[in-house]
């Protein structure tokens, strides 16, 4: 199964918005709200922003949300913030007991 | 405070073998599923395994199936990935990383290790 598609790069200026998109299939993002949504800083690990669609870990700021519409799920991070600047990974469970990521985005802030 | 540390990376000859290891702490670890999830040089992140909370239950990307193998003890807060038949493309940064509960596939990953890297070359 190939990996979800994510644009390979995003940009925004300083309090602008910007909105990654992931998108599947009917059998996976369409089929399941398992999707999840990763930040992750050059050499270091992912940190979790956004799980299960729309719900944010404690200590994520809620200028960072998520949705989903059919086959694709989205991040749209509001009000840019130069520490926002990094890659951006999705991720779903898809069915027959498998876990896909994205591609990743990198997410640049002007 | 969540702690996930992996240790057991290195360089190993294609065909060979390696056994990693990620020590947990601070919550009740036979409480969550456990994940492997990998990133090669400069690529993106990719599932390679997880294992529910009993350690009864286990699952793989299908790059990895046959070859790599994950446990866990849970009287020492431990996960394991042993990793046979290893290959030029299993070289990567391999993360340990806790699920959102005991049983799940949910990839809602809240902790991450900081790494192990395996590089597979002669």
């Amino acid at each position: 199964q190939s990996a979800l598609t994510q644009p390979s790069s995003a940009s925004g200026s300083p309090g602008q918005s910007v909105t990654i998109s992931c998108t599947g299939t009917s059998s996976d993002i369409g089929g399941y709200d398992f999707v999840s949504w990763y930040k992750q800083l050059p050499g270091k690990a992912p940190k979790l922003m956004i799980y299960e669609v729309t719900k944010r870990p404690s200590g994520v700021p809620d200028r960072f949300s998520g949705s989903k519409s059919g086959n694709t799920a989205s991040l749209t991070v509001s009000g840019l913030q130069a520490e926002d600047e990094a890659d951006y990974y999705c991720t779903s469970y898809v069915g027959s007991d498998k876990v896909l990521f994205g591609g990743g985005t990198k997410l640049t802030v002007l | 405070e969540v702690q996930l540390l992996e240790s057991g990376g290195g360089l190993v000859q294609p065909g060979g073998s390696l056994r990693l290891s990620c020590a947990a702490s601070g919550f009740t670890f036979s409480s969550y599923a456990m994940s492997w999830v990998r990133q090669a040089p400069g690529q993106g992140l990719e599932w390679v395994s997880s294992i529910f909370g009993g350690g009864r239950y286990t699952y793989y990307a299908d790059s990895v199936k046959g070859r790599l193998t994950i446990s866990r003890d849970n009287s020492k807060s431990t996960l394991f990935l042993q990793m046979n038949t290893l290959r030029a493309e299993d070289t990567a940064i391999y993360y340990c990383a806790k699920g959102a509960g005991e049983n799940q596939l949910r990839p809602n990953y809240n902790s991450w290790g900081q790494g192990t890297l395996v590089t597979v070359s002669s």
